[in-house]
């Protein structure tokens, strides 16, 4: 099962959006509505943002929210602020022995 | 609060062998599916291997297939995670991981544990 395709990184002044998409395919991100996001900061453990695809768990502020759209799921995160820089990863249900697969990751930067 | 704590990571000769276990508390350990992922150093995220609530249902990545073997005692609410022809490659942070359902988002994460698989 290959990794779910991400930008390596994106970026944004505070206050500014940014979107990450997710790309897999019809057998992962397209076929189920089981994709999460993850944040992680440097040595840190990661942190689930959002749930089937478009959930937020408690105290995930709503500037954080999810999207999809064929085999392509997004990540946007508004007003950006400082605390915001970290990576990002996406992650699907597959329905295969290799039940789920990661995205590539995405370095956010606040400039 | 939930709490994962892993252990046994350490330094392994290629083909060698290694038992990690997690304790968990602050929720109902039974009633979850967990998960093993990982994390090389400097890369991303890797799913390595699921077990459901009672232990009935396993799944592996391929590339571990064979290899290692995810077990649980829910009498003692630990995760394991039995590794055997570790290789180089497999050097990695493995992260203990509670799942909202089997096969769905990992909600909460331990702190992870380090296996180094070198001569």
């Amino acid at each position: 099962q290959s990794a779910l395709t991400q930008p390596p990184s994106a970026s944004g002044s505070p206050g500014q959006s940014v979107t990450i998409s997710c790309t897999g395919s019809s057998s992962d991100v397209g076929g189920y509505n089981y994709v999460s996001w993850y944040q992680q900061h440097p040595g840190k453990a990661p942190k689930l943002l959002i749930y089937e695809v478009t959930e937020r768990p408690s105290g995930v502020p709503d500037r954080f929210s999810g999207s999809k759209s064929g085999n392509t799921a997004s990540l946007t995160v508004s007003g950006l602020q400082v605390e915001d820089e970290a990576d990002y990863y996406c992650s699907s249900y597959t329905g295969g022995n290799n039940l789920r697969v990661f995205g590539t990751g995405t370095k956010v930067t606040v400039l | 609060d939930v709490q994962l704590l892993e252990s046994g990571g350490g330094l392994v000769q290629p083909g060698g062998s290694l038992r990690l276990s997690c304790i968990a508390s602050g929720f109902t350990f039974s009633s979850y599916a967990m998960t093993w992922v990982r994390q090389p150093p400097g890369k991303g995220l890797q799913w390595v291997s699921a077990i459901s609530e009672r232990g009935g249902n396993t799944n592996y990545a391929d590339s571990m297939k064979g290899r290692f073997t995810i077990s649980r005692d829910n009498s003692k609410n630990t995760l394991y995670l039995v590794m055997k022809s570790l290789r180089p490659e497999d050097t990695a942070i493995y992260y203990c991981v509670k799942d909202r359902r089997f096969g769905s988002e990992s909600d909460s994460w331990g702190q992870g544990t380090l296996v180094t698989v070198s001569s």
